[in-house]
This record gives C-alpha cells, structure tokens and sequence, in this order.
C-alpha cells in the first residue's frame, strides 16, 4: 500500500489552464511537500506545508502556485495559468513528526502542458 | 546552502558485477540527514536508506551497502552483484535539521545505472 496516493496520474491541459494536483496521505502526518521533476533533471523542492501553513518556498514557488489542504485530508496544489515550461512530474511527499524522518513520495502526476 | 553532487551520470554494467555510485555533500550544518532514493523507469522515489550526520557506521542490507564518511563528505552506494532489476536513477539527497525548518530535501543529478544481461 503507497504512503501517499496522487491524483491524477497524468493531466493534459493547454497553455493558460488552471490545474490542481491532489495528494492524499495514507496517514496523519504534520508534513508535507510538493516536488518537481523536469524530465531527465534532478528533483527539485518547490514547498513544504506544516500544520496547515507554508513553512518555505523555493523560488520556483512564484504567485501562480499555491497549496492548501481543504478539508484537512487532501492537499492540493494548483497552478494557476499554466506555462509550458510547467510540465513536469510532479511529487508529494510526506513526513513524520521526528527530525530527519524520512520523506515518502507519492507516485507522481505528470503534468503536460501544450 | 546545501548541495549533492552526483559525478557520474550514467553508469553501465554487466550483470553480477559491483557497483558503487558516487555521492557528495556540502552543508554548513552539524546534524543532518542524507538519502538515497532509487526511481525505476516506472517513475516513482523508492526509498531505500537515511543515515544521520552523528552515525558514520557502515550499513548493508543485502546487495546494498552504504560508506558514510564526514571526513570526505561522502555517502557512496554499492550494489554487489548487480541484476537487471537494479537498472534504474539512483538519487541521493541531503536534508538538513535546523530548529524549525521543514527538512526540505536538496536532491543530487541521478546516476543512471543500466545493467546489461
């Protein structure tokens, strides 16, 4: 069983678009964050959200991203007008409470963007 | 800031053979924390070791085997007697454990390791 389920799998959409990426843990956990993978790069951190708040950005985080976690299940993160440069896999993780603990990725979504 | 280097982009091997892909890490931190994930070509992060900054002891499990050294701020990955199945990007990744922070992971490049038949 994954630690973390995200939906979808795969989004298509147009330049312009608006999109949400869900993730759902598996557990209760305080932390939590969004990655992104450009095809053939490194992992890169984009944000982490700890009860129930921003903790930190990367600069990649600019306004047209934004998280939440709705109904203190799901946590979302939505790209507002989507670039084409903003396909990409993206990752949610989550974390135990203890320092260091491990994260725990999610399958991915991989966005494409035309 | 905190950084990995993984040198080596691609490695191929034959089957059986060892490998050990390369791992270096720069913080400005006394504790913190290093990982490797693996990430077949089905796409997902594996998860396969954490070792903390105060632990320098070597660890194996099975194949996989993990040498820690501070003093050369490396965390090196060998798999003995490499399979097919280990054909994948291996990533190591370095979170670091300031008061507060939100342990955000700095990834290195990916080596891919393709193990031939």
């Amino acid at each position: 069983e994954p630690e973390v389920t995200q939906t979808p799998s795969h989004q298509v959409t147009q330049m312009g678009q608006e999109v949400i990426l869900r993730c759902v843990p598996i557990s209760n956990h305080l932390y939590f964050y969004w990655y992104r993978q450009i095809l053939g790069q490194k992992v890169e951190f984009l944000v982490s959200f700890y009860n129930n708040e921003i903790s930190e950005k990367s600069e990649i985080f600019d306004d047209q991203f934004s998280v939440e976690r709705p109904d203190g299940s799901n946590f979302t993160l939505k790209i507002r007008s989507t670039k084409l440069e903003d396909s990409a896999m993206y990752f949610c993780a989550r974390k135990g409470t203890p320092a260091g603990d491990t994260q725990y990725f999610g399958p991915g979504t991989r966005l494409t963007v035309l | 800031a905190q950084k990995v280097t993984q040198a080596q982009t691609e490695i191929s091997v034959v089957e059986k053979e060892d490998v050990t892909l390369d791992c270096v890490y720069e913080t400005r931190d006394t504790t913190y924390y290093l990982f490797w994930y693996k990430q077949p070509p089905s796409g997902e992060l594996v998860f396969l070791i954490r070792r903390n900054s105060f632990d320098e002891q070597n660890e194996i499990s099975g194949r996989y085997s993990w040498n820690f050294q501070k003093s050369t701020s490396s965390f090196n990955f060998t798999i003995t007697a490499s399979q097919v199945v280990d054909s994948a990007v291996y990533f190591c990744a370095l979170s670091e454990a300031r008061g507060g922070s939100n342990y955000k992971l700095t990834f290195g490049k990916g080596t891919l390791l393709t193990v031939n038949p």
